[in-house]
């Protein structure tokens, strides 16, 4: 089945450790999508990558990163993780960036700041 | 600025009850008006979606949801909870260049 594939489920580092979150698709969508969700909280959008275009959003911390080598692949490199960077971090895709777009989702990682 | 809210945290409700989660919305326009679950360590799985045309949307997993433009809402409905309705609800809508998630809404289904 086609799907949205996140690595490692359960991610712990270090506080000021880099760390890196990996996500992989089957779909062939052009955009992919980073959010950070926290406890009780609303999915936040980090950023996200039309095709090789990147978009960040005005309130994400310089702190978080993000790289696409190709259409499968995206990744979230946090430079200095800190206490309050744990989180649930979810990518998603979609065909197009339209936001009459549906989301496709995987299971997310959970990262735990040490 | 554009603005979902879900009023409810936490409901629960009988196996066999019918449920509804409440959604309203600020935004200028019409939106597009998603509601998404999300299931104890999976993501967040599309159960339907608004654009335009017949106000009552049909689901999966025997979902609906009714827009209301005079009241800005989108409520979900399901006549009948099973036990694996469990989970957690996020309305969401697409507005200018995002989609916005609300806060959620966490179901507890009871024998």
């Amino acid at each position: 089945d086609a799907m949205v594939i996140q690595n490692p489920r359960y991610q712990v580092t270090q506080f000021g450790k880099p760390v890196t979150l990996s996500c992989s698709q089957t779909l062939n969508h052009n955009v992919m999508y980073w959010y950070q969700q926290k406890s009780s909280q609303a999915p936040k959008l980090l950023f996200h990558y039309y095709d090789k275009d990147f978009n960040n959003e005005a309130d994400t911390p310089d702190n978080f990163q993000s790289r696409r080598p190709n259409t499968s692949f995206c990744f979230l490199d946090i430079r200095s993780p800190g206490l309050g960077d744990a989180a649930m971090y979810l990518c998603a895709t979609s065909r197009q960036t339209g936001t009459n777009e549906k989301l496709f989702f995987g299971s997310g990682t959970q990262l735990s700041v040490l | 600025a554009q603005s979902v809210t879900q009023p409810d945290i936490h409901i629960t409700v009988s196996e066999g009850a019918s449920l509804e989660l409440r959604c309203n919305y600020s935004y200028g326009a019409t939106p597009y008006l998603f509601w998404y679950v999300q299931s104890p360590g999976q993501g967040l799985q599309l159960l339907l979606k608004y654009f335009s045309g017949d106000t009552l949307v049909q689901g999966i997993k025997g979902f609906e949801a009714e827009f209301k433009r005079s009241q800005s809402s989108f409520n979900l409905r399901k006549p009948s909870v099973h036990w694996s309705d469990a989970a957690e609800y996020f309305c969401a809508f697409g507005g200018y260049q995002k989609v916005t998630f609300g806060t959620g809404t966490k179901l507890q289904v009871i024998p």
